[in-house]
């Protein structure tokens, strides 16, 4: 969705070494995600904020850290990679549930992260 | 259904053939349910969604079924195409209070569709 653009796309790095995922909206939404995907578990939350004061852990921040930079910006990184976090990395939005009651996400293209 | 190990869950049918996706949630609770499709390489891209209080919604060559009773969802597409192919992923969406409502995933079923 070119509404929610994750930079880079792809990158190798080494253990031990610092990296910044970044993600951008347009949506206009207050709400951001950053998910990481491995094979045969599906999407497992890692950090997300409801709005630019707010920040969350998720299921699986141990060796993550983010920032809400701006309502459109939310970066995470990983402070010292380490090959287990090979994966692939999507950020998604959503707005306010509203009257609908509803969130549904929208995702970006992702990133592929190799740690060697 | 959902896989529960390691290995995805698929689904192979031929072109024109309806298709039937599966999912099983663990929430009684959970008062919204997406369906989502990814291509390879590509993120997760929304379908068709339904609350608790219906059974059915339609969309275009998409319907989506819910049963409380049994905590299932599925979703069947019609005059599936080769453009189909993709995983799909159910969502439940589970309030965490207030307005702080969350995606739970499941683990994703690969429609392979044959020509």
């Amino acid at each position: 969705d070119a509404d929610v653009t994750q930079t880079p796309r792809n990158r190798i790095t080494k253990t031990g070494k610092r990296i910044m995922l970044e993600c951008s909206q347009t949506k206009g939404h207050d709400r951001m995600y950053w998910y990481r995907q491995d094979p045969g578990l599906g999407l497992r939350l890692i950090y997300y904020s409801f709005d630019v004061k707010d920040i969350n852990k998720g299921e699986i921040s141990d060796g993550y850290s983010v920032s809400r930079q701006a309502q459109a910006k939310f970066s995470l990184s990983l402070e010292s990679a380490i090959p287990n976090q090979t994966a692939l990395y999507f950020c998604a939005t959503s707005d306010l549930p509203g009257t609908s009651g509803t969130d549904t996400q929208y995702f970006g293209p992702g990133t592929r992260l190799t740690v060697l | 259904g959902e896989s529960v190990g390691l290995h995805l869950p698929t689904l192979s049918v031929q072109e024109g053939d309806n298709s039937i996706i599966n999912c099983a949630y663990s929430n009684s609770a959970s008062d919204y349910f997406i369906w989502y499709k990814q291509e390879s390489g590509k993120g997760p891209q929304f379908i068709i969604d339904i609350r608790s209080n219906m059974d059915k919604r339609q969309g275009q060559r998409v319907t989506v079924l819910l049963n409380k009773t049994v905590k299932h969802l599925s979703l069947q597409i019609a005059a599936t195409q080769p453009g189909d192919s993709a995983v799909y992923f159910c969502a439940e969406n589970r309030n965490s209070g207030g307005s702080n409502y969350k995606l739970t995933f499941g683990k994703g079923t690969l429609l392979t569709v044959n020509p």
